[in-house]
């Protein structure tokens, strides 16, 4: 079955620095990957996704993510964050036929003011 | 700009208690989901919905669970006796079709089970 595993469970940055947050998947054929956001108090907010053709997504808000299939990864970049990206970051797939979605256990990003 | 709606915010029950969980989802959408999170755990998939009835469910969602679609626009998720482990963040979603659209979440539904 598909899956994915993001391994930081929290992640702390200054303002300004670079992100980069870890999303590794199990090969199951047909790869779909997405990258949801969830900010404090507000419900799951889809970044970006991937199905197929250029491997460098570029999602709202700054962000992009890169689909690299040697390495099983779609790990998730913004080159310079801000206090407003402090948030959960969820790496997904699709779990079966009917689209439903199968998370990570999210990262928690902090930006320092 | 058109949203899934969830009611209520936040539910407290007793052990043994039968709720039921309700979303309004975007009206023109053809797939229904809900998903749980207990705190401190990962998003996990409960439920698809289409053409009145489940399509597909995950192993969670056992006799106790049930969901339906009572009029165009409700969709609700009952949990008919409840347990202490149903403590969670249920989370309703919606899509046009699925393959590439996106799933739309509502703001979630807190079940405290005491």
């Amino acid at each position: 079955a598909q899956s994915v595993s993001q391994h930081n469970h929290h992640v702390i940055l200054s303002e300004a620095a670079s992100l980069e947050l870890g999303c590794n998947y199990s090969y199951g054929g047909t790869v779909n990957l997405f990258w949801y956001v969830q900010y404090p108090g507000q419900h799951l907010q889809l970044l970006l996704k991937y199905f197929s053709g250029d491997p460098l997504v570029k999602g709202i808000k700054g962000f992009e993510a890169e689909f690299i299939k040697s390495k099983f990864s779609f790990n998730l970049r913004k080159p310079s964050v801000q206090w407003s990206d402090t948030a959960e970051y969820f790496c997904a797939t699709y779990g079966g036929s009917q689209g439903n979605l199968i998370f990570g256990k999210g990262t928690k990003l902090s930006v320092k003011p | 700009e058109p949203e899934v709606t969830q009611t209520p915010s936040h539910q407290v029950t007793q052990m043994g208690q039968e709720v039921i969980l309700r979303c309004v989802p975007i009206s023109n959408h053809l797939y229904f989901y809900w998903y749980r999170q207990i705190l401190g755990q990962k998003v996990e998939f409960l439920v698809s919905f289409y053409n009145n009835e489940i399509s597909e469910k995950s192993e969670i969602f056992d006799d106790q669970f049930s969901v339906e679609r009572p009029d165009g626009s409700n969709f609700t998720l009952k949990i008919r006796s409840t347990k202490l482990e149903d403590s969670a963040m249920y989370f309703c979603a919606s899509s046009g079709e699925t393959g590439s659209n996106e799933q739309f979440f509502g703001p979630g539904t807190r079940l405290t089970v005491l």
